[in-house]
């Protein structure tokens, strides 16, 4: 079905191991993005993308990683986890000149 | 970027009027108005969004004055399923958007 994907689903890890979590959408959108959201609190953009090998800083870019070889991929890499990025991480994508975000079901991760 | 506020929490009961105030006081020219609407352990659905005066569509209403200095988002004859978290952003379209989404709006409502 069309839509945007992400795995996994769910994901424990340890302290200062490498992390990746794919998004995926089927769409062609321009614009991707990735958000984390902490326990009781709202959403905050970590990275985005305009395009297919354009990628911009949010407000939380420390320690993540991303790249966009293909416009439907999008993952990001945490390249050394740390217990502050237990979260979950929501993909979301929209159309350039667009308001609406779709947003994908969320990556449950924590980090012991 | 422009920031918004909400209230962190408003109750109601089924079959009333929800308004829920957000404020944007630096928003931009190029800046749109958009409300997204959230479910426990899911990701933000858009609502609605607008640039000036009224849009309304099946699903709410969004009314933002002249000034645009604010935004309200309405809904009508709400009903328990509309509990949720409601965010309020405002949106560049001028380039590359960064966007913030704020802590949200728990709206809770009782039968």
């Amino acid at each position: 079905d069309a839509g945007i994907t992400q795995s996994p689903r769910y994901k424990i890890t340890e302290t200062g191991r490498q992390v990746t979590l794919m998004c995926h959408q089927t769409w062609s959108h321009s614009y991707m993005f990735w958000y984390r959201q902490d326990l009781g609190h709202g959403l905050r953009l970590i990275y985005y993308s305009a395009a297919a090998d354009i990628t911009d800083k949010g407000e939380v870019s420390d320690g993540y990683v991303v790249s966009r070889s293909k416009t439907e991929n999008f993952p990001l890499t945490l390249e050394s986890a740390t217990r502050s990025q237990t979260s979950v991480y929501f993909c979301a994508s929209r159309i350039r000149g667009q308001g609406e975000q779709y947003f994908g079901p969320g990556t449950r991760l924590t980090v012991t | 970027l422009a920031k918004t506020t909400q209230p962190i929490s408003m109750d109601s009961y089924e079959g009333q009027e929800v308004n829920i105030t957000c404020s944007h006081n630096n928003i931009a020219t190029n800046d749109y108005i958009t409300w997204y609407q959230q479910f426990p352990s899911q990701g933000p659905r858009f609502i609605i969004q607008g640039y000036k005066t009224k849009v309304t569509n099946e699903v709410a209403s969004l009314f933002i004055p002249a000034d645009r200095k604010s935004s309200t988002l309405s809904l009508p004859r709400v009903s328990l399923s509309d509990t949720a978290v409601y965010y309020c952003l405002v949106v560049g379209y001028s380039s590359a958007s960064k966007i913030i989404f704020g802590s949200g709006t728990r709206l809770s409502i009782r039968p």
